[in-house]
C-alpha cells in the first residue's frame, strides 16, 4: 500500500529565507515521488521528480529534494525564498506505470515581505 | 503551457443539472486522469483512463461517469448536480511507456459553479 503524508499544512518564512516543506511516504515498492505546485487558480505544475536515480534532485526555480530511504522522507527545500514561492505544494507518490497515484493533502507556503 | 487543455474554463448551471468536461491530453500521451479540488476536500482522484479504457478509481461518485475516446480525448460527465459538486475539476496525462516516469501534466482546469 501507498501514502503520503505532508507534515505542514502551513508553512511561512520570510523572503530571502530558506524553505523546507516536509513529506514523508510509504510504499511496498521502490516508488517515484513527485512535487508539484499550485499557484492561486492555476493548475499543477511540476517542480521535481525522483525516479530511482540520484537521490538529490533538483528541480525548477531553485527546488531541490533529497530522498531518504531510511527515513521515508522526501523534502522539499530552497536555499532563499522569494514572494513568487507562495503557493501551494502537493508530495505525490506512484508506482510505476502510474496506476496507483497518491497526493499529498498539500501544504501552502506563505512568503512575508 | 502543459499542453492539456481543458473547455470550458468556467462553467455555472443550476442544481439537478448535467454538464460535460473536456479534455484533450498531451500529443502522446495515453493515460488521462480526473481529479476534483474543494476548499473542503482538497484535490481528490476520481478516475484514470489508459488507451480508452478505465484504469484506475478514486472517490468519484456514481452520478459521475467518464471516458476516453479513440483519439484520446476524455470527458467528465456530472449529472443530478447537487451544491457540493461546485469546485475546480481537472485533466491531467501521463506518458506511461516510459518505465518509471509517471508525471502528470495537468491542465488549467474547469471551474464548476453549481447554484
Amino acid at each position: 500500500a501507498q501514502s503520503v503524508t505532508q507534515l505542514d499544512s502551513h508553512v511561512s518564512v520570510s523572503e530571502g529565507t530558506p524553505v523546507l516543506l516536509r513529506c514523508n511516504y510509504s510504499s511496498s515498492y521502490s516508488p517515484s515521488l513527485f512535487w508539484y505546485v499550485q499557484h492561486p487558480n492555476k493548475g499543477l505544475q511540476l517542480l521535481l521528480k525522483y525516479t530511482s536515480a540520484a537521490t538529490l534532485v533538483k528541480g525548477i526555480n531553485g527546488f531541490e529534494a533529497e530522498f531518504k530511504k531510511s527515513e521515508t522522507s522526501f523534502h522539499l527545500t530552497k536555499p532563499s525564498a522569494h514572494m513568487s514561492d507562495a503557493a501551494e505544494y502537493f508530495c505525490v507518490v506512484s508506482n510505476t506505470g502510474g496506476f496507483k497515484t497518491i497526493f499529498g493533502a498539500g501544504t501552502r507556503l506563505f512568503v512575508k515581505a | 503551457d502543459s499542453g492539456v487543455t481543458q473547455t470550458p474554463k468556467h462553467l455555472i448551471t443550476a442544481t439537478g443539472q448535467r454538464v460535460t468536461l473536456r479534455c484533450s491530453p498531451r500529443s502522446g500521451d495515453l493515460s488521462v486522469y480526473w481529479y476534483q479540488q474543494s476548499l473542503d476536500q482538497g484535490l481528490q482522484f476520481l478516475i484514470q483512463y489508459y488507451n480508452g479504457e478505465e484504469r484506475a478509481k478514486g472517490n468519484i461518485l456514481e452520478r459521475f461517469s467518464a471516458q476516453q475516446f479513440p483519439d484520446l480525448h476524455s470527458e467528465l460527465n456530472l449529472s443530478s448536480l447537487e451544491l457540493g459538486d461546485s469546485a475546480l475539476y481537472f485533466c491531467a496525462s501521463s506518458d506511461r511507456s516510459r518505465r518509471g516516469y509517471n508525471e502528470q501534466f495537468f491542465g488549467p482546469g474547469t471551474r464548476l459553479t453549481v447554484l
